[in-house]
């Protein structure tokens, strides 16, 4: 069955340093999303992206953060200057169509800032 | 008020039982309903997809939903240890998914 993959499983960084995290989407889907999860609460949604631009995103998602579809199949979440209450669990989805089909997750990256 | 509430649990059950999992919302907007479950270390895994009101049954699973009372459910039949995760629900009416805190199911072998 096809997957959505995110790599890497853990990052690491220093506190300030930029991170980027990479998804690879499911090949038919055109729907993207990042969402975190901070250790014990609740997944929280970022942001929401198609035909290459933004569609939706939460007020979490500040200026800090940006997406970006570089190629074909790759799906980025950038965080410019990442500070201590970054870390969190960061899960990549996907989906068909916008209304009516479900989303699909990776199994995230784990950001630790140090 | 939140958007989607669901108890946290922890629930324990016996291998065989029926596991009864609940979540109510408070967005009469929210037309796509949703149950994941989500194995320590991993990311949401899709169980149950649904947009409207009734019942849907998959194998052991059974979702429902109740617009009018804002209410969906989860019930797992004939319990497995392999059943023991964390079980969200979700709810969207666009892009967005709102998720419930989730519920720790462990079945007792």
């Amino acid at each position: 069955e096809p997957e959505v993959t995110q790599t890497p499983s853990h990052q690491v960084t220093q506190m300030g340093q930029e991170v980027i995290l990479r998804c690879v989407p499911i090949s038919n889907h055109l729907y993207f999303y990042w969402y975190r999860q901070i250790l014990g609460q609740k997944v929280e949604f970022l942001v929401s992206f198609y035909n290459n631009e933004i569609s939706e995103k939460s007020e979490i998602f500040d200026d800090q953060f940006s997406v970006e579809r570089p190629d074909g199949s790759n799906f980025t979440l950038k965080i410019r200057s990442t500070k201590l209450e970054d870390s969190a669990m960061y899960f990549c989805a996907s989906s068909e169509d916008r209304y009516n089909q479900p989303q699909h997750f990776g199994d995230g990256t784990r950001l630790s800032i140090l | 008020q939140k958007e989607v509430e669901q108890d946290p649990g922890p629930l324990s059950v016996p291998e065989g039982a029926i596991v009864s999992l609940n979540c109510t919302y408070s967005n009469s907007a929210f037309q796509y309903f949703m149950w994941y479950r989500q194995y320590s270390r991993k990311g949401p895994e899709l169980l149950m997809y649904t947009y409207s009101s009734g019942n849907k049954e998959d194998g052991r699973f059974t979702a429902q939903v109740d617009k009018s009372s804002k209410y969906i459910s989860l019930f797992i039949r004939d319990s497995q240890p392999s059943d023991s995760a964390t079980y969200l629900c979700a709810t969207s009416n666009d892009y967005k998914l709102s998720f419930g805190a989730g519920t720790t199911v462990t079945v007792r072998a």
